[in-house]
């Protein structure tokens, strides 16, 4: 099945600086490929997801770039601000059927005032 | 539009006692229904899914069972509990075309 990495499993940075987190995967059929963010004590939220016929897609200040030859996709997080610190997972799947998606085991990203 | 709830929000059992979590989902028919662990690594284990009423399947073994006697509801349980079986419990729902989990809240289960 899928495996999903997700590197670096913490990433401290200053207000104002970008994030940026990248996640490897195995199966060259995923095609699917979404950012969850969870804060403190809730359930992940979707963020931002890109189909593998892109190779970024952007959302104000955030942005998810998508490299299907090296089967990797990256978060990617400008001007950070402390509403920004979370826990991310990126998961992949292939679309269709019952869809199940593969996670990353989560990057704790902590925004420094 | 479409809402999930899960409870109990907090949980402390003692070893060998059982267990229920709720979720049920309003606004959708036919979900999938989903009941993901999350340990202190922070990961995202996913435990069961069902894609259909009375229809179960489990990813990993376990001496935790779930069940969905009806369409929007889904309960996991366990007979007995061990220490071990201490986390954070998510229910989520998607339709499977989009592929957007929704997750509830989650039920933090401790125990001692």
């Amino acid at each position: 099945g899928e495996n999903v990495e997700q590197h670096p499993s913490t990433l401290s940075v200053q207000e104002g600086d970008s994030a940026v987190i990248k996640c490897t995967y195995s199966d060259s059929a995923s095609n699917y490929f979404p950012w969850y963010k969870q804060e403190l004590g809730k359930g992940p939220q979707l963020i931002i997801d890109i189909r593998s016929n892109v190779g970024e897609k952007k959302d104000q200040r955030i942005a998810v770039t998508l490299n299907k030859t090296a089967k990797h996709f990256s978060l990617h997080i400008t001007e950070t601000q402390p509403e920004d610190s979370a826990v991310y997972f990126c998961a992949a799947s292939k679309e269709g059927g019952n869809n199940r998606l593969a996670f990353g085991k989560g990057n704790q990203v902590v925004v420094i005032p | 539009s479409q809402t999930i709830h899960q409870w109990p929000a907090t949980l402390v059992q003692p070893v060998g006692s059982p267990l229920s979590l709720e979720c049920t989902v309003e606004g959708t028919s036919n979900p999938n229904l989903y009941w993901y662990r999350q340990a202190a690594g922070r990961g995202l284990q996913l435990l069961f899914y069902s894609v259909g009423i009375g229809q179960i399947s489990s990813e990993v073994p376990q001496n935790l069972s779930a069940s969905r006697p009806q369409d929007r509801q889904f309960i996991l349980s366990s007979k007995k509990l061990l220490l071990s079986d201490s986390g954070f419990y998510l229910c989520a729902w998607n339709r499977g075309v989009t592929g957007e989990l929704f997750f509830g809240e989650g039920s933090r289960l401790t125990v001692l």
